[in-house]
């Protein structure tokens, strides 16, 4: 059974870095799947933020293309965010998450992480 | 982007009624529609994958169907434990995109 754990600040300043980082156990982060980052907010409700293969390839959500930035480091069975220059609408609870992937397709997020409450305030 | 588009935002139901559920896509997908089930202060959990397919230990009473443009989720028979907001997603390309939701309340 795949698990899923976020961790990182709570509390990010505006203009500041959100940095987080998931553990992933129970399987192989060098699977043939695609492990993403979704963030959930009462204003936006589900928004995808990007994904992450373990070659390195990525894919962002254009909204966010431009301060995001998603890793893998395999030796540590992880994978990290950083989004950049955050405000007040970046405030959401962040998910780490599996999209399971064979043979090219993909078949929707199967593992999640429980979730981190990210407050952007001064 | 590929807009998803969910109805009703919200539903009251009792138990053992049926429900349904609707998300249109503003271009096609062929199959690649996922729902999920949310509850409080939870993470969304899979239900059903490319449509119609079931995740592991999803009830019977949960089935999906629909290709191209719209898709529906339909729940007989609810039970107790059904009484959460249901999200579809896309999955036929980047970016992802989700429904706004539907809160499933009990009449």
């Amino acid at each position: 059974q795949v698990q899923l754990q976020e961790s990182g600040p709570g509390l990010v300043k505006p203009s500041g870095t959100l940095s987080l980082i998931c553990d992933v156990s129970g399987g192989s982060i060098s699977s043939d799947n695609w492990w993403n980052w979704v963030r959930q907010s009462p204003a936006k409700g589900l928004e995808w933020i990007g994904e992450i293969y373990h070659r390195g390839n990525t894919n962002y959500n254009p909204s966010l293309e431009s301060r995001v930035t998603i890793s893998l480091d395999k030796s540590k069975s992880q994978f990290s965010l950083k989004l950049n220059s955050v405000t007040a609408a970046d405030t959401a609870v962040y998910y780490c998450a599996r999209d399971f992937c064979s043979g090219g397709s993909c078949y929707g997020i199967d593992f999640w992480g429980q979730g981190i409450l990210v407050t952007v305030s001064s | 982007d590929i807009q998803v588009t969910q109805s009703p935002s919200s539903l009251s139901a009792s138990v053992g009624d049926r429900v349904t559920i609707t998300c249109r896509t503003s271009q096609s997908i062929s199959r690649y529609l996922n729902w999920y089930q949310q509850k409080p202060g939870k993470a969304p959990k899979l239900l059903i994958y490319t449509a119609s397919s079931f995740q592991g230990g999803v009830p019977a009473r949960f089935s999906g169907s629909g290709s191209g443009t719209e898709f529906t989720l339909t729940i007989t028979s609810l039970q107790p434990e059904d009484f959460a907001t249901y999200y579809c997603q896309q999955s036929y390309t980047t970016p992802r995109t989700f429904g706004q939701g539907t809160k499933l309340e009990i009449k």
